[in-house]
């Protein structure tokens, strides 16, 4: 079975600054699908970024780029010019290609300082 | 696009009764829909997928009996959960995945869930 892990529960950053948080999966599976779900206080699950396992050319959108590290299973999210509006849970998730559900992380709480 | 509701957002129910939320893809057309469970401060649960005119599959530890799902429509399931007790209370998400077409069918479009308090 798949597992995901977020090893930072909490972090923080300055508004206008760069933060990185982090995932590492877990799966015997050569092609997969991962995602970077925010979740602020309203508790809407907002779809930030996603990456098929086959491209090698990491995801980018807006102000949001992953890190694909496929040899490593890492997957890393970079938030540039962090904005007030970005702070939130933060959860990465895995779907294998083979299954519909999601694996989803324990989630990352990010605060953004002003 | 792909916008999922839910309804309703909130419901307070007396211990013993049975409630339903319901969860509605508005613009597309959702062949999987999922449900899942979220405690405080932690992260989603799954408790059942459902596929359109299909009995869910549940989750390992999740009563089936309980927590009833029915896909009646490719736009439309519902949760009911019967007889709740306080250990119920907590935030229902539903997720719905997309048929071929507009929406991405890799990826999972969530409601914004339901908050269940039992007293």
């Amino acid at each position: 079975a798949q597992t995901v892990t977020q090893s930072q529960p909490e972090m923080s950053v300055q508004e206008a600054e760069t933060v990185t948080l982090s995932c590492t999966y877990d799966t015997s599976e050569s092609d997969y699908y991962l995602f970077w779900y925010k979740q602020p206080p309203s508790r809407q699950m907002i779809l930030v970024i996603r990456q098929e396992a086959y491209k090698q050319q990491n995801a980018t959108e807006n102000r949001f780029s992953v890190n694909f590290q496929k040899a490593a299973k890492s997957f890393s999210l970079k938030i540039s010019d962090s904005q007030l509006g970005d702070a939130a849970m933060y959860f990465c998730a895995y779907r294998s290609p083979y299954g519909q559900n999601f694996v989803f992380g324990p989630g990352t709480r990010l605060s953004v300082l002003p | 696009g792909a916008v999922v509701s839910q309804h309703p957002s909130w419901v307070i129910c007396k211990s013993g009764t049975s409630v339903k939320i319901e969860c509605r893809s508005l613009d597309f057309q959702a062949t999987t829909m999922f449900w899942y469970r979220q405690f405080p401060k932690q992260s989603l649960m799954l408790m059942a997928t459902s596929n359109e005119g299909s009995k869910a599959t549940y989750e390992q530890g999740v009563e089936k009996d309980k927590f009833l799902i029915n896909h009646a429509s490719l736009t439309l399931s519902t949760l009911t959960v019967t007889s709740a007790h306080p250990e119920d209370s907590s935030f229902y998400i539903c997720s719905a995945r997309a048929a071929a077409g507009r929406a991405s069918t890799d990826t999972q479009y969530f409601g914004p869930g339901t908050r269940l308090t039992v007293l």
